[in-house]
């Protein structure tokens, strides 16, 4: 079935560094995606959405990208502080808007 | 807070018990959703309501799982005759009726089947 998957499972960066966490996704029909940030023992964490009709979308350090063409996306972290250290999954929602699929998430892991 | 409320936060059942977890969603949310997350893995879909109606349940894992939301606002979700394999966090999620809007997620209840 369709699925939504990340690339890499773990990410190190060193403190200050900008950090890139990749995702595929399957189901091209899907028309909306979010990615989330879950600490150890806590429920996710909305971060960031981006809908189809865009390619880029920029918040507080952060910015999701999209790629419809070969289905992938993107959550930059600008200056990632040892706060940023979490699970990050990225989710999509199927086209009747009815349930978000996540992916097996990355643990983003900074460096002091 | 006025944010997603889940309780327990924490649940240690012996197998063969019922559990019953509550989610009360943030107040002006129409849609209420239950997901199950293991160890690793990013969380499951389980089941939805906009408002009192249950719109989708044929994700739950098996009959022993139900859900509720009797008046449109706080959820119940129960699981019959626990099993060990139901140890997991239960997440319970709302979000407005737009279609595309962001869900926001509660902590979570995590149960440990014994």
């Amino acid at each position: 079935g369709e699925s939504v998957g990340l690339h890499l499972p773990t990410l190190s960066v060193q403190e200050g560094d900008n950090s890139i966490i990749n995702c595929a996704y399957s189901n091209s029909a899907s028309d909306y995606f979010i990615w989330y940030k879950q600490e150890s023992g806590k429920g996710p964490q909305f971060i960031i959405d981006i809908r189809s009709n865009m390619d880029k979308r920029q918040g507080q350090r952060v910015t999701v990208l999209l790629n419809k063409t070969v289905k992938h996306l993107s959550l930059q972290i600008a200056a990632t502080q040892p706060g940023d250290s979490a699970v990050y999954f990225c989710a999509e929602k199927d086209n009747a808007g009815n349930m978000l699929t996540f992916g097996g998430g990355t643990r983003l892991m900074v460096k002091p | 807070d006025t944010g997603v409320s889940q309780d327990p936060r924490h649940k240690i059942t012996k197998r063969g018990q019922n559990v019953t977890f509550r989610c009360d969603p943030i107040s002006e949310h129409n849609r209420l959703y239950w997901y199950r997350q293991t160890l690793g893995q990013g969380p499951e879909f389980l089941t939805y309501f906009q408002n009192e109606a249950q719109l989708e349940k044929s994700r739950l894992l098996s009959d022993r799982f139900s859900a509720e939301r009797p008046k449109g606002s706080f959820s119940t979700l129960e699981i019959q005759r626990t099993e060990q394999g139901d140890s997991a966090m239960y997440l319970c999620a709302s979000s407005s009726r737009n279609m595309n809007t962001e869900a926001f997620f509660g902590q979570g209840t995590r149960l440990t089947v014994v």
